[in-house]
């Protein structure tokens, strides 16, 4: 069946950096657009960054432009997150998230917790 | 702070119809589309209305979306207990190239 799981969160002191990975299956990975979306403890869903099948058109989320980098690998079916220069206010659980078309996320991954803490 | 203002908090008996407005601008909902999601306790959350007004396959015809101008809404008739969740919309702004999530609104059935 369609499926994403995100693997790579943890704990990271501020000022490091974190790779978050996501493995996709049950679907043409190629074909669609992928998303990180994000949700701090007891808040609200954050989009973070965005990315086309062919990786010809990324986007980001004013709050991490520059300290983060999406990416893929279509013959690994992967998509994943480069987080640089980590702070305090990027805690939060991290999902794998599959767009079908411009920005209906129909498919969500579990989430990886990431903590940025001294 | 969202650019797309939901109430925080909305309830309900069970039976009844609710209504969880969306209100944004003409850069975001006022040139595009809107999508609705849900978000039960401990879990990720699940696309509930794409396309303004359009539900994935699986998703009950008690819900139902619209739009209008700069503002969208979601409404829930025959509320039964299990629809106790946080609720999100989000639209794709053309200002920020980016995409917008409301702030959440979550349910209570009472």
């Amino acid at each position: 069946q369609v499926r994403l799981v995100e693997s790579g969160g943890g704990l990271v002191k501020p000022g490091g950096s974190l790779r978050l990975s996501c493995a996709a299956s049950g679907f043409t990975f190629s074909d669609y657009f992928m998303s990180w979306i994000r949700q701090a403890p007891g808040k609200g869903l954050e989009w973070v960054s965005y990315i086309s099948g062919s990786a010809n058109t990324i986007y980001y989320a004013d709050s991490v432009k520059g300290r983060f980098t999406i990416s893929r690998d279509n013959a690994k079916n992967s998509l994943y997150l480069q987080m640089n220069s980590l702070r305090a206010e990027d805690t939060a659980v991290y999902y794998c998230v599959r767009a079908s078309g411009m920005d209906a996320f129909d498919i969500w991954g579990q989430g990886t917790m990431v903590t940025v803490s001294s | 702070q969202s650019v797309l203002t939901q109430p925080p908090s909305a309830s309900g008996t069970p039976g009844q119809r609710v209504t969880i407005s969306c209100s944004g601008s003409s850069s975001n909902i006022g040139s595009n589309t809107v999508n609705w999601y849900q978000q039960l306790p401990g879990t990720a959350p699940k696309l509930l209305i794409y396309t303004n007004n359009q539900r994935p396959s699986g998703v009950p015809d008690r819900f139902s979306g619209s739009r209008s101008g700069t503002s969208a809404s979601l409404a829930i008739s025959g509320l039964q207990s299990e629809d106790e969740a946080d609720y999100y919309c989000t639209a794709w702004d053309d200002s920020l190239n980016g995409v917008l999530f409301g702030g959440g609104t979550k349910l209570t059935v009472l």
